[in-house]
């Protein structure tokens, strides 16, 4: 079945980039009709819906981020990306890639376990 | 941004008791409404899309209800696994926003 796998720094210092990427095993990431989503999870916000990108490029940021974050999609390696600058330490969270269906009411119907991102110097 | 609000923050309950958790929008979603069930360490897991739809794979003492701005989970007779938080997103338009969540522990 399909799973998604976060991957990347665990720590990042300040004002510097956040780089996270989700791989997509046993499926393709360009079949149905998919967007791939960021959420991430910290003690103080709950849940915060970050971003999605389709197999396509069709882009949605949530608007506190959008100065900052960028989300790609590489179909030829199956995988999808996210890019967060200048990060401050409101931004360490625990950092989820979902799989979101256009039909299922457009809800997350596939999460990766998760990646703790801590920034700090 | 549409605000999701969940009531209670937390409740406590036995196994058997029937539960409820209320989510209401800040305006209209219509039923693009969804629930989630997160367990200590582990990422949320889809129990309830478009409001009332049952996700394959969960029991069905898990029904969801509502439309509009008002939404209701209900579990009617908890189990030992049941005890978790649970998080109402809504799926109306972006950016997706979620509750604050609830926290069902043991009595």
């Amino acid at each position: 079945q399909v799973r998604l796998q976060e991957s990347g720094p665990g720590l990042v210092k300040p004002s510097q980039t956040l780089s996270l990427t989700c791989i997509v095993s046993g499926g393709s990431i360009s079949s149905g009709s998919y967007y791939w989503s960021w959420i991430r999870q910290s003690a103080g916000k709950g849940l915060e819906w970050i971003g999605r990108i389709s197999a396509s490029g069709k882009l949605n940021y949530t608007p506190s981020l959008k100065s900052r974050v960028a989300i790609s999609v590489d179909t030829s390696n199956n995988c999808f990306s996210l890019n967060l600058t200048s990060v401050t330490a409101a931004d360490t969270a625990i950092y989820y890639c979902a799989r979101a269906p256009e039909s299922m009411s457009r809800s997350l119907d596939l999460w990766g376990r998760g990646t703790l991102v801590t920034v700090s110097s | 941004d549409i605000q999701m609000t969940q009531s209670p923050s937390s409740l406590s309950a036995s196994v058997g008791d029937r539960v409820t958790i209320t989510c209401r929008a800040s305006q209209s979603v219509n039923t693009y409404l969804n629930w989630y069930q997160q367990k200590p360490g582990k990422a949320p897991d889809l129990l309830i899309y478009g409001a009332s739809s049952l996700q394959i794979g969960v029991p069905s003492r898990f029904t969801g209800s509502g439309s509009g701005t008002d939404f209701t989970l209900t579990i009617t007779s908890l189990q030992p696994e049941d005890f978790a938080t649970f998080f109402c997103q809504q799926t109306y338009t972006t950016p997706r926003t979620f509750g604050q969540g609830t926290t069902v522990e043991i009595k």
